[in-house]
């Protein structure tokens, strides 16, 4: 069971948007910065949005981030094929003293 | 360019204790936080630990007393010293720079079985 809570799996069509939950606590999403990395199969986890809504150099501006109170979204315009990928959100815990990641959403662009 | 390379994964018996390594080039590791993420076979990211610019280190409460962080600022090198190695520490071990890990490494595997 993980801290902060992502759904298991989304879908939806090419050249569609498609939103990403996350659901936190004070503690976590609350109080501290969120982050949403993308894992394409087979490969490292790659940062797609930090401190809640910023886009790192060379990730594509169909990535957005937003956050209200304890939860956040990852939202994909556009999508394409190659935005298949597990995705999955981040936060510090003040209560814990360290790093949770939400269980990760397996995206299918059908 | 920032590159974080792995190593020192294996086959390990429970019990027993291994020690990665994360050789970082294109910054300097004693001036970032590090971190060590884990990823067990088919399932989702767990961070492991951190170690601040400060000094500074956090554990997960899975790895706690068990492992432990460090750096070697001279071989700009992070480790993770794993100890009493259980079967569910099994997973793919990654190295990531800063607290919004913008750099992962390759990973590294470490499979926990007698």
């Amino acid at each position: 069971q993980s801290v902060l809570t992502q759904p298991p799996s989304v879908s939806e069509a090419p050249r569609q948007r498609v939103t990403i939950s996350c659901s936190g606590s004070s503690s976590n999403i609350g109080n501290n910065a969120v982050n949403w990395y993308q894992q394409l199969p087979g490969k490292a986890p790659k940062l797609l949005i930090y401190y809640d809504d910023l886009l790192p150099s060379g990730v594509s501006d169909r990535f957005s981030g937003s956050k209200s109170g304890t939860s956040a979204s990852l939202a994909i315009s556009g999508l394409q094929s190659e935005d298949e990928a597990d995705y999955y959100c981040a936060a510090w815990d003040d209560s814990l003293n360290g790093q949770v990641f939400g269980g990760g959403t397996k995206l299918t662009v059908l | 360019e920032v590159q974080l390379v792995e190593s020192g994964g294996g086959l390990i018996q429970p019990g027993g204790s291994l020690r990665l390594s994360c050789a970082a080039s294109g910054f300097t590791v004693s001036s970032n936080y590090m971190s060590w993420v884990r990823q067990a076979p088919g399932k989702g990211l767990e961070w492991v630990s951190v170690i601040y610019s400060g000094g500074s280190t956090y554990y997960a409460d899975s790895v706690k007393g068990r492992f432990t962080i460090s750096r070697d600022n001279s071989k700009n090198t992070l480790y993770l010293q794993m100890n009493s190695l259980r079967a569910e520490d099994t997973a793919v071990y990654y190295c990531a720079r800063d607290l919004t890990c913008n750099y992962w490494g390759q990973g590294t595997l470490v499979t926990v079985s007698s």
